[in-house]
């Protein structure tokens, strides 16, 4: 069935350091694919999104590309500050899932001064 | 952006009791509004899927007696946790979209608690 896999947390860095979480999906036909953060007791906000093959969302510093031969949609910062630390969630949209949203089960991250 | 407003953002309630809790869109008319569950540390649960003026949708293992789900209006959806027990607690986030391929968006949550 379809699915979203991401990368265990949390994860830990230092301020400035780079960051890499990995997001693979099995999904039919063509999803839209979504980073969403969640900042501690809040809900989810939309990071960013790309709807088609080699799209790339960006916000906020975060990118992520859209690569449908490796079905991946990896979520990427050159210099994390304290204050993204927060859960990320992986999400795709699409015709197999009925178009409903459906989430990874999150990375935490931890940014350390 | 959008706005969902979810209310009550916390609420401790006895076990047995009744909980309702609500999801308004404030700019825009949410022809589909999702609810889902999250326990701590892990993903949204979909729970089920509501369509203004038609029953709700509910997931594989989602008790509908249970929980409630009405969305009388373009702007509104509740949810309610009948009798509820200690095992209901958790945090429940709605999301409103105006259609098929149009942006979801959050409202921020209700933590709840049964004691």
């Amino acid at each position: 069935g379809n699915s979203v896999t991401q990368m265990e947390g949390p994860v830990t860095l230092s301020e400035e350091a780079f960051l890499t979480i990995n997001c693979t999906y099995t999904a039919t036909g063509y999803p839209s694919l979504f980073w969403y953060v969640q900042y501690p007791g809040e809900g989810l906000q939309l990071l960013l999104k790309a709807t088609k093959a080699d799209d790339k969302g960006s916000n906020k510093g975060f990118e992520a590309t859209y690569r449908k031969e490796t079905t991946s949609f990896h979520l990427e910062k050159g210099s994390v500050q304290v204050s993204d630390s927060a859960v990320y969630f992986c999400a795709y949209e699409g015709p197999g899932g009925s178009y409903i949203p459906t989430f990874g089960r999150g990375t935490s991250l931890i940014v350390h001064p | 952006g959008a706005v969902v407003s979810q209310h009550p953002s916390w609420v401790i309630c006895k076990s047995g009791t009744s909980v309702k809790i609500e999801c308004r869109s404030l700019d825009f008319q949410a022809t589909t509004m999702f609810w889902y569950r999250q326990f701590p540390k892990q993903s949204l649960m979909l729970m089920a899927t509501s369509n203004e003026g038609s029953k709700a949708t509910y997931e594989q293992g989602v008790e509908k007696d249970k929980f409630l789900i009405n969305h009388a209006s373009l702007t509104l959806s509740t949810l309610t946790v009948t009798s509820a027990h200690p095992e209901d607690s958790s945090f429940y986030i709605c999301s409103a979209r105006t259609g098929i391929g149009t942006e979801a968006f959050f409202g921020q949550g209700t933590r709840l608690t049964v004691v």
